[in-house]
């Protein structure tokens, strides 16, 4: 079945901790999105990436980074720059005429 | 300024009563508009779109949205609620990017609950 894997789904990170979310998808999407989704506010967009070694910063994109070596994947790593990430992380991807977007089943981070 | 507003965070709704959950937008141009409903603890599932064409659009699980463009509103409807329905629901548009790519911003939720 094709879809999107978010990976792990609850993660722990000590302050001053640097943490990594994986995030595949055998869609062929070209685009791969972050959204960052905190209570009360909907998710805003971390960063974004229309194409393959290419990426560019969403409205959120202070504390994180990501790279994009691969079509398949886009890892999100958050940094200890990153004052508050406890949050639910979701990952998306979109084909060319962006009309659809699929949604991983998402990551819980919290800062221990 | 958002351009996706839910103005209700919580909609309350007898099993087998209609539903609506309200979605204004605001941008300029033919926007692409989305619903999306989350369960708990999970990503988002779609529910329906709105490109072009009809304004009345039908979408999964007996949901339907209707794109009014003089009020910039697309609510979500369901003529009969079950209680299966009770979840988060999000409305979305897609706006320009610098790019092709065009990116979903989100109005901020609004919680169904359907009462037994």
């Amino acid at each position: 079945d094709g879809g999107i894997t978010q990976s792990p789904k609850y993660l722990f990170r000590k302050e001053g901790q640097n943490v990594t979310l994986s995030c595949e998808q055998n869609l062929n999407h070209d685009a791969m999105y972050w959204y960052r989704q905190d209570p009360g506010q909907g998710l805003r967009l971390i960063y974004y990436s229309q194409i393959v070694n290419d990426f560019q910063k969403g409205d959120i994109a202070e504390g994180y980074s990501v790279s994009r070596e691969k079509k398949e994947s886009f890892p999100l790593t958050v940094t200890s720059a990153q004052k508050n990430p406890t949050a639910f992380y979701l990952c998306a991807s979109s084909n060319r005429a962006g009309q659809l977007d699929t949604f991983g089943s998402g990551t819980r981070l919290t800062v221990v | 300024a958002q351009s996706v507003a839910q103005p209700e965070d919580q909609v309350n709704v007898a099993e087998g009563n209609p539903l609506t959950v309200k979605c204004t937008y605001s941008v300029s141009g033919n926007p692409y508009l989305f619903w999306y409903v989350q369960y708990p603890n999970r990503g988002l599932q779609f529910l329906l779109k709105y490109i072009t064409g009809d304004n009345l659009v039908k979408g999964s699980y007996g949901f339907e949205a209707e794109f009014n463009k003089s009020q910039t509103s697309f609510h979500l409807k369901k003529p009969s609620a079950l209680v299966s329905d009770s979840a988060l629901y999000f409305c979305a548009e897609k706006r320009d990017s610098s790019g092709s790519a065009r990116q979903l911003t989100f109005g901020s939720g609004t919680q169904l609950t359907v009462l037994p």
